[in-house]
């Protein structure tokens, strides 16, 4: 099983609304991550976890907030979201840290794709 | 500072022929690994080929290799043969730590029928 699997594929929220994005992957993987990315763009890093620990928050408003239940899951809770907010939020996962022979790419889940109106 | 460059912001290709894409890097690490993604506007990172800076030869995966000069700092992707699914944004990406990824800007690639 190489994949990760987010849910849900599309989501409209209002800007007082709570919401959850999942990820899922089960390749036991060590490393997570959220990107989010707006159109014809690279992806922008905002949360690395590793070994279910934050690791990496690239100074992410807090009306994101993310958390990590267990090694092969991922949640990403939005709160108070502005419209400039709206945007493709990836998952990833990799091998994670440790030795060199250990290092992979990261794979993708299908993303999120998040308005908020 | 890690950073990736990809000077090329479009790029179009008659179906079966060859277009090279180029990425540039930066970066004061001799441990690192370069990947090639591909995003459809399906809009899944599917990962196309991957190459081990400690590896000599460069990497092939059928239609698509890579041109690494790591002295240069160089990682290009050559792909052959192109098909009309190759049309897509290509992001070159770089690790040292497996832990963090960096993208370039991506170069968008037309296919021309």
């Amino acid at each position: 099983d190489t994949e990760v699997t987010q849910t849900p594929k599309h989501l409209v929220m209002g800007m007082t609304n709570k919401k959850s994005l999942k990820c899922e992957q089960h390749m036991g993987h060590r490393a997570m991550y959220w990107y989010k990315q707006k159109a014809k763009k690279p992806p922008e890093l905002m949360f690395v976890y590793s070994y279910e620990k934050l690791s990496i928050n690239e100074s992410v408003p807090s009306r994101f907030s993310p958390e990590c239940p267990n090694s092969s899951l991922l949640n990403l809770h939005l709160h108070a979201l502005q419209p400039e907010d709206s945007a493709l939020y990836l998952c990833a996962s990799s091998q994670g840290p440790g030795l060199r022979e250990m290092y992979t790419e990261a794979f993708f889940g299908q993303g999120t794709r998040l308005t908020v109106v | 500072a890690q950073t990736v460059t990809q000077s090329q912001p479009e790029m179009s290709v008659q179906e079966a022929e060859t277009v090279t894409l180029s990425c540039t890097y930066d970066t004061s690490e001799s441990d690192y690994y370069l990947f090639w993604y591909k995003q459809p506007p399906s809009r899944q990172m599917i990962l196309v080929i991957r190459q081990e800076a400690y590896k000599q030869q460069n990497a092939t995966e059928n239609r698509f290799s890579v041109n690494f000069q790591k002295a240069a700092k160089s990682f290009s992707l050559k792909i052959s043969d192109s098909q009309l699914g190759d049309a897509a944004m290509y992001f070159c990406a770089y690790t040292t730590t497996g832990n963090q990824f960096y993208f370039g800007t991506g170069t968008s690639l037309t296919v021309i029928p």
